[in-house]
């Protein structure tokens, strides 16, 4: 057990719709990081969060957003869902960003229909 | 941040060390060597990582090659729970965020 808590577990939803995927970071961990694993792309970077602020922006798309909020948990929000939205979604968290050590969560997968 | 290759599967006996190789022949002064594995769709779990010298602990031992352009996961005595795909990733000490993910080491673990 990494202390990275992910909800839902499974989420299912149809095509055009919204969800909000929720990460709550080890006691004590600042910053935030949202994966996303699809069957054809692998493990790719979305967004980092540290301390409540946008630290760090990967190849995360125009529909996703994401957010750190003051008890430092995160929420990743997903709209106008596609089929290809379908994957696994990790958080991590580490104490800062650079070197430190980032944990995952056991992740939110996602099956858009 | 510099690129790494690993096989892409490998297969281990119960009770023997595993040693997974990874190339990083691009690698800067300033990167560091990370491996985390991934059992089945499970949440990635970090192992080790080291700079330059060689790094052990509970888990696995690590070795980095003198010109740091390889280096070898160990994991010393390999059990059906080691079953997973090996990252090994190659990360600056100044880079804020992501951790480059590439295809891994599909390690098989048989009795």
């Amino acid at each position: 057990d990494s202390g990275v808590t992910q909800t839902p577990k499974h989420l299912i939803t149809a095509t055009g719709q919204r969800v909000t995927l929720r990460c709550s970071p080890r006691s004590g961990d600042l910053s935030v990081y949202w994966y996303q694993q699809s069957l054809d792309q692998g493990l790719q970077f979305l967004i980092q969060y540290y301390n409540g602020e946008e630290r760090a922006k990967g190849n995360i798309l125009e529909r996703f957003s994401a957010q750190q909020f003051p008890d430092l948990h995160s929420e990743l929000n997903l709209s106008s869902l596609e089929l290809g939205d379908s994957a696994l979604y990790f958080c991590a968290s580490s104490q800062g960003g650079s070197l430190h050590t980032q944990y995952f969560g056991p992740g939110t997968r996602l099956t858009v229909l | 941040d510099a690129k790494t290759t690993q096989p892409p599967s490998m297969d281990c006996a119960e009770g023997r060390a595993a040693n997974l190789p990874c190339n990083h022949s691009t690698i800067s002064g300033n990167e560091y060597v990370y491996w985390y594995r991934q059992i089945h769709s499970q949440g990635p779990q970090y192992i080790i990582h080291g700079l330059k010298n060689n790094e052990t602990n509970e888990m696995a031992s690590l070795i980095i090659t003198e010109d740091r352009k390889s280096s070898t996961l160990i994991l010393p005595h390999a059990t059906l729970r080691d079953t997973a795909v090996y990252y090994c990733i190659v990360r600056a000490d100044d880079s804020w965020g992501k951790l480059q993910f590439g295809a891994g080491t599909q390690v098989v673990v048989t009795p």
